[in-house]
């Protein structure tokens, strides 16, 4: 049984880095194909994937933000962590980790198990 | 950057109707297209990918089309269970972008 869970702050200050932590079981990060991606939701709006972290360490970002971005992978936790440099109040949303669909090619990302979701407010 | 435009972005129906979503992409994705269901203070749960393939589990009564860049969603028999916001994916080689959803409410 697949789960993943999402952890960090609730409230951060502008320009603050951002650390979030997903928590998985069920699942390796050392079986080839898997790979876990953070994806966002601001309030009311559209969903936004931000980053994917795959199994031989490859990483992919969004273009739009992978100057803030950075993804990790602790094999021995079974976690996966994203910070999120010089946050906005345009970042606030709820934050997902998600697992990828692993019967498809690397470059074919969607997600078949998503976590609770935490959400993140930027505010002075 | 590939925009995926959803139509419409509420749908008022009854239980029983016929619900027909489209989701049109802006340039060629060939069938890399997935369709999320999401209730309100919850994740989204896939409903199908490479644009007509079910998810394990999820009924029948979802089902899932495309034709060149049109897309397209239907639930055959709305069940209460069904009242949500629905949304489309690209996954194209190594980008994904969401559609901004559409709401099937109570009519």
């Amino acid at each position: 049984q697949i789960t993943l869970k999402e952890s960090g702050p609730t409230l951060v200050k502008p320009t603050q880095t951002l650390t979030l932590t997903c928590a998985f079981s069920g699942f390796s990060l050392t079986t080839p194909a898997v790979g876990v991606a953070w994806i966002r939701q601001p309030p009311g709006k559209a969903l936004e994937c931000l980053a994917l972290i795959y199994w031989n360490d490859d990483k992919r970002y969004s273009p739009s933000l992978k100057s803030r971005l950075t993804i990790t992978k602790d094999i021995s936790k079974n976690q996966v962590v994203l910070t999120m440099t010089n946050m906005d109040p345009v970042d606030t949303a709820t934050y997902y980790c998600a697992h990828r669909r692993v019967d498809s090619g690397d470059a074919y990302n969607s997600f078949d198990y998503w976590g609770q979701g935490t959400l993140v407010t930027v505010s002075s | 950057d590939i925009q995926l435009t959803q139509s419409p972005s509420t749908l008022s129906a009854s239980v029983g109707d016929r619900v027909t979503i489209t989701c049109r992409a802006s340039q060629y994705i060939s069938t890399w297209l997935a369709w999320y269901q999401q209730k309100p203070g919850k994740a989204p749960k896939l409903l199908i990918y490479d644009a007509s393939t079910l998810q394990s589990g999820v009924p029948s009564r979802f089902s899932g089309s495309a034709s060149g860049t049109e897309f397209t969603l239907t639930i055959s028999s709305l069940q209460p269970d069904d009242f949500a916001t629905y949304s489309c994916q690209q996954y194209t080689s190594y980008t994904w972008t969401f559609g901004q959803g559409t709401k099937v409410e109570v009519k």
